[in-house]
């Protein structure tokens, strides 16, 4: 059973920093790996969506990282703004391709 | 716009009514997903459908039934609302297996009192 760990749970920054959110998931036959934001109270706005083979991918501020076969992905934040708060989720789509696992997020609070 | 649909946005039960939610997309996906989202739970698939007319269990299946009688419509049924099933519905589609990502709904709050 895919198992997805998202570190740290909760996050505090001053603007302008750089930041690293950290996602690892215990099988690796994966298809894909989505990075999600969630405001409070509204759904999931995808952000950055990595195939199996690729190494990364980039959509402006925001670069995510996948290494699966250490199963691991980050997503590094840059020059992060108080609009960027808010609980990032990562998600893989298993080989077998029917289903999306979710890790329990990561709450970010950007300090003007 | 383009995109996944889910009606009623808020509702309140009370312990023993029952309800359906309905999920509509129109990106001619082939796959539909329900997951609820709780507090420290992250979300959990209740149940999903690779195709019209099918259905399959996810991980938290008790308590609900599902029908896709068409492609473009997925609905969620409570048959006899329980506390435990006060959370924060999702709905999501997604193309069929491969490198496609996910696209969601806004969610529907259910609260049972």
């Amino acid at each position: 059973k895919q198992e997805v760990t998202q570190i740290p749970a909760a996050l505090s920054v001053p603007e302008g920093e750089n930041l690293v959110l950290n996602c690892s998931f215990t099988d690796s036959a994966i298809y894909n790996l989505q990075w999600f934001r969630q405001d409070p109270g509204k759904g999931l706005t995808s952000l950055l969506l990595i195939q199996s083979s690729q190494r990364e991918q980039t959509s402006g501020r925001l670069n995510a990282s996948l290494d699966k076969s250490s199963g691991r992905s980050t997503l590094y934040i840059a020059a992060s703004q108080p609009g960027d708060s808010a609980t990032y989720l990562c998600a893989v789509r298993g080989s077998s391709g029917d289903k999306l696992t979710f890790g329990t997020g990561t709450r970010l609070a950007v300090r003007p | 716009n383009a995109g996944v649909t889910q009606t009623p946005k808020f509702r309140v039960l009370k312990t023993g009514q029952s309800m359906t939610l309905l999920c509509a997309q129109d990106m001619n996906h082939e796959y539909m997903y329900w997951y609820r989202q709780d507090p420290g739970m992250g979300l959990r698939l209740i149940h999903y459908s690779v195709g019209e007319g099918t259905t399959a269990k996810g991980e938290v299946p008790d308590g609900y039934n599902v029908s896709r009688l068409k492609k473009q419509n997925f609905l969620l049924g409570l048959e006899s609302a329980a506390p435990s099933q006060t959370s924060v519905y999702f709905c999501a589609s997604s193309y069929s297996r491969g490198p496609y990502g996910y696209t969601f709904g806004s969610g529907t709050r259910l609260t049972v009192v």
